[in-house]
């Protein structure tokens, strides 16, 4: 069973305007962590932000904000005030604390800011 | 160095080459991913190294495919007998913890290897 559905496979948003890329997810672990990485076409994947199951508010990091629907299981990615800069695939990933420690990635989104 | 480095950063194998491919993570860091990503996808687990112990090796697709840390530093993913399947980009991460709960994966720019 997928671990992680990304369904928005290309986005496009215009420079200076919001956008909210979509992520569920499915675990029947009661601890787990959530997590968004952006990855440039250098290839690196760079963290973004992080949210715990357990954590009582919505994660935000700078222009970036996590919209955390437990009972829903999703994880929406919102980016503020989108910069050209902003173009990349965008990543959603799960860690579960039980079993293995290894980061089970969705498929991506390719999210395109045009001026 | 100031991040997880990965070379080389481009191979080029014939089908049947060996492959070698080498991470040097952050220093100090205890854990050690090892991911393949295929064109288009997202990365899908390879192998798992906490310091030069490899605890996961559940997600190395055949025998052909072994990973090494021996001294709990640098790390080797070898591929031997290449095949056309094995095109992708395989990227090493590493983090400073033992244990992934709150703590973020920094991620090398990866090798894109070719199989022709």
């Amino acid at each position: 069973a997928q671990k992680i559905t990304q369904t928005q496979p290309g986005m496009f948003v215009q420079e200076k305007e919001a956008v909210t890329l979509d992520c569920t997810y499915d675990t029947s672990d009661p601890s787990y962590g959530l997590f968004w990485y952006k990855q440039p076409s250098s290839g690196e994947m760079i963290f973004l932000i992080y949210q715990g199951s357990y954590d009582q508010q919505n994660a935000t990091e700078g222009r970036y904000s996590l919209n955390f629907q437990k009972a829903r299981k999703s994880a929406n990615l919102v980016i503020s005030a989108s910069q050209l800069g902003d173009s990349a695939m965008y990543f959603c990933a799960m860690f579960e604390s039980t079993g293995f420690q290894k980061l089970v990635f969705g498929t991506g989104t390719r999210l395109l800011v045009s001026p | 160095g100031a991040g997880v480095s990965q070379s080389p950063r481009y191979k080029v194998a014939k089908r049947g080459q060996d492959v070698a491919l080498r991470c040097d993570p952050i220093s100090g860091h205890v854990s050690l991913f090892w991911y393949q990503q295929a064109l288009g996808q997202g990365p899908e687990f390879l192998t798992y190294f906490q310091n030069e112990a490899q605890l996961d090796k559940s997600g190395l697709p055949s025998d052909r495919f072994f990973a090494e840390r021996p001294e709990g530093s640098v790390s080797t993913l070898k591929i031997q007998r290449t095949q056309q399947e094995d095109s992708a980009v395989y990227l090493c991460a590493s983090s400073p913890a033992e244990s992934l709960q709150r703590e973020k994966l920094f991620f090398g720019s990866g090798t894109q290897l070719s199989v022709l």
